[in-house]
C-alpha cells in the first residue's frame, strides 16, 4: 500500500526565516495535496498537484512536486507566526473509494 | 452554513451507549467522507460515499455505521461506543471522488 512519509516530524524556526517541508511516497503520485491544521481545528487547503514538475504559489507558500512524482515539498518564505500549525500531505489512492491517505503531519512553530 | 458543518463540536460519552456525529455540506459535493485522527496514526478513513444512495467501507469501518440519504447530510453512527472510538472525527467532501476534499471542523469523541 501507499505511505506518505513526512520530514521533518516538528520544526521551530525564527519569525522571517525560510523553510521546507518534505513529503515522500513509495509510490508515483497521481494527485498530491497540501494541507494545513491548526490545533483543535479542521484541515485547510492549501494546494494541489498533478504533474511531474509542477509548482503552484500562493502568497509565501511554494510547493513542488518532482518529475518523477513521488516526492513533494512545501516551502515558505519569510515565515510569520501565522505560518504555524501542522502540515499535513495526503495522495490519492485512486479507484472508487476516493478517500486520500495523509502523512503523519509536520508540527511548525515560528518565533516571534 | 458556508462550507461544511459538524455537530456536536465535541462528546463524552459512556461505553456502549450508541451516538451519531452529524455533518452538512452545502457545496452540493457529491462525494462525502469520514475519517478519524489519532495520535501517531495520522487520519484515517471511516466510510464514504461516492454519491446520495451510495456508502462504502473504508480502512477502518468496524464498529460504525453511515447514511446518505441526501446529498447535504452524511451521518456517522456508533451503534455501541467502546473507548477505543476516542478520537477526533472529521467529515469531508468533494465535488465528485478524485477531487480536492474540504473538510469539516471535527467532533472530538471521548468514550469512557
Amino acid at each position: 500500500s501507499q505511505e506518505l512519509e513526512q520530514s521533518p516530524q516538528s520544526l521551530i524556526v525564527q519569525e522571517g526565516k525560510n523553510l521546507t517541508i518534505n513529503c515522500t511516497s513509495s509510490k508515483t503520485l497521481y494527485g498530491l495535496y497540501w494541507y494545513k491544521q491548526k490545533y483543535g481545528e479542521g484541515l485547510i487547503f492549501l494546494m494541489m498537484l498533478q504533474k511531474g514538475g509542477e509548482e503552484k504559489s500562493h502568497e509565501k507558500i511554494t510547493a513542488k512536486l518532482d518529475e518523477k512524482k513521488q516526492q513533494s515539498s512545501l516551502h515558505i518564505t519569510a515565515s510569520q507566526p501565522s505560518h504555524a500549525g501542522i502540515y499535513l500531505c495526503g495522495a490519492s489512492r485512486g479507484g472508487s473509494q476516493g478517500n486520500l491517505i495523509f502523512g503523519k503531519g509536520t508540527k511548525l512553530s515560528v518565533k516571534p | 452554513i458556508a462550507g461544511i458543518t459538524q455537530a456536536p463540536t465535541s462528546q463524552i460519552l459512556a461505553a456502549g451507549r450508541r451516538m451519531t456525529l452529524r455533518c452538512t455540506q452545502d457545496m452540493r459535493h457529491n462525494a462525502m467522507y469520514w475519517y478519524r485522527q489519532d495520535l501517531g496514526l495520522g487520519l484515517r478513513l471511516i466510510h464514504y460515499s461516492n454519491t446520495a444512495g451510495t456508502t462504502g467501507k473504508g480502512e477502518v469501518p468496524d464498529g460504525y455505521s453511515v447514511s446518505r440519504a441526501n446529498t447535504d447530510d452524511f451521518p456517522l453512527t456508533l451503534a455501541s461506543a467502546v473507548p477505543s472510538q476516542t478520537s477526533v472525527y472529521f467529515c469531508a467532501s468533494s465535488r465528485n471522488i478524485q477531487e480536492t476534499q474540504y473538510f469539516g471542523p471535527g467532533t472530538r469523541l471521548l468514550v469512557l
